[in-house]
């Protein structure tokens, strides 16, 4: 019954390497996201999905690839894995995306470690 | 561009004991600000939103207020438990839909 659920919740894997991270909710939220908290904890926006479609591409680079199959899955790809992607990936969802009561709720997180 | 600042990044206190944490925002043209309790290796939980037009919000013993024109936000947390020791982190929405978080602040509740 969790509302927002991302598999695996750990992920240890070689540098160069691709791999996905998954992100389901079952709030009928029309909105998604992917956050990255790093080693210092802070915590930033990658992307924004809207009913599928992509509204928020922030500075990260093209090996990092969202793809929405429908508006309850946002999945991550991440190709050719470096250090400094070590970090904590966090999917949310908010009901709508453009109004200011929105409340983002968010999943328990994927700890990703390159070696 | 906006950037949230939280002080004190740290806090301890005895168990009982009312505290206030901290939040300054540098551009004041945001939709909304929120609240969030991150406990460790757990995703974050929304406490309080406060709408740009709102000055404050309350929930139990939480009470978040809101100074939009000089940047600022508090999070009163009433008598202390150990259960509120987390990092509570602070969020603001602006024009550009992204939510922009500081670095929070670590708080142990002391039995």
């Amino acid at each position: 019954d969790t509302a927002v659920s991302q598999t695996p919740k750990y992920l240890v894997t070689q540098m160069g390497n691709d791999k996905s991270i998954k992100c389901e909710q079952n709030l009928g939220h029309d909105t998604m996201y992917w956050y990255k908290q790093d080693s210092k904890k802070f915590l930033k926006i990658m992307f924004s999905y809207n009913n599928k479609e992509l509204i928020i591409n922030e500075t990260v680079p093209n090996r990092f690839s969202p793809k929405s199959p429908d508006k309850a899955h946002l999945n991550l790809h991440i190709n050719s894995l470096e250090l400094g992607d070590s970090a904590v990936y966090f999917c949310a969802s908010s009901p709508f995306g453009g109004q200011n009561t929105d409340t983002q709720y968010f999943g328990p997180g994927t700890r990703l470690t390159v070696l | 561009k906006q950037e949230v600042t939280q002080i004190p990044a740290a806090l301890s206190v005895p168990e009982g004991e009312n505290l206030v944490l901290n939040c300054s925002f540098t551009d004041s043209a945001i939709y909304n600000l929120q609240w969030f309790r991150q406990d460790p290796g757990k995703g974050l939980t929304s406490l309080l939103l406060i709408q740009s037009s709102q000055r404050e919000q309350t929930s139990g013993r939480l009470n978040a207020s809101l100074d939009k024109s000089s940047g600022r936000s508090t999070l009163y947390i009433a008598a202390s438990q150990p259960g509120d020791s987390a990092t509570y982190l602070c969020a603001v929405k602006g024009g550009s839909e992204k939510l922009v978080f500081g670095k929070g602040t670590k708080l142990t509740v002391n039995p």
